[in-house]
């Protein structure tokens, strides 16, 4: 079955950019959302049909998907972004119809 | 504004049937493309998506937990019921209920969450 493949960890310096990518075969051909989880709470979405930002979410975060790598992109990180991060895609025509990559933990050095 | 919460025992027996429902409020499961979902997360570990039910009662479940899920909304279409009969420990966690929007079915809204044991 399909599978999305994401980093476990990524490390960044407060004021510097944060890439996570989420690998699956040819991913360019799927909508990629991303969700962050901070500590104990529940994901939040943040980047929606691969770079689209719901209301509320920052500009400093944005999207792309091309090939078969997603990336999510987090412009001058904050203390406050270091969370969890999970890709996910929808497959109507898998049995297995929703996917969630295994999560990339980003932690602000 | 919309939010959501689940409901339900925190605490289960081996073998026991778990039933969870997700209140919501701010949007309605007649709306076209509109959903709710249940995704689970074990201790330390990766979102796991469980089940999905369509505003046209079109339902979706995670393959490998097929057998043991069932999801229904109510009449009132305000809530969503999840049962999964025969718990083990391997299913405790924490279940997250989440509005469905969309084509590509994005996660827009989630419950808090609640956290369930499976304990004898």
């Amino acid at each position: 079955s399909y599978v999305l493949t994401q980093p476990p960890s990524v490390s960044v310096a407060p004021g510097k950019t944060a890439r996570i990518s989420c690998g699956g075969d040819d991913i360019g051909a799927y909508s990629v959302h991303w969700y962050q989880q901070r500590p104990g709470q529940a994901p939040v979405l943040v980047v929606n049909d691969d770079s689209d930002r719901p209301s509320g979410i920052p500009e400093r975060f944005s999207g792309t998907n091309s090939g078969n790598t997603a990336t999510l992109t987090i412009s001058r990180v904050e203390a406050g972004d270091e969370a969890d991060y999970y890709c996910q895609v929808w497959d109507s025509s898998s049995d297995h119809p929703v996917l969630f990559g295994g999560g990339t933990k980003l932690t602000v050095l | 504004q919309i939010t959501l919460k689940e409901s339900g025992p925190t605490l289960v027996k081996p073998t026991q049937t778990l039933t969870l429902t997700c209140t919501f409020s701010g949007f309605s499961l007649t709306t076209y493309q509109m959903g709710v979902a249940w995704i689970r997360q074990p201790p330390g570990k990766a979102l796991e998506w469980l089940a999905l039910i369509y505003w046209n009662d079109g339902k979706r479940y995670r393959p490998s937990l097929k057998s043991r899920l069932t999801i229904t909304k109510d009449s009132s279409e305000s809530h969503v019921v999840l049962t999964m009969t025969n718990m083990a420990p391997v299913d405790s966690g924490t279940y997250f209920c989440a509005q469905v929007r969309g084509r590509w079915a994005q996660f827009a809204s989630w419950g808090q969450g609640i956290t369930v044991a499976v304990s004898s």
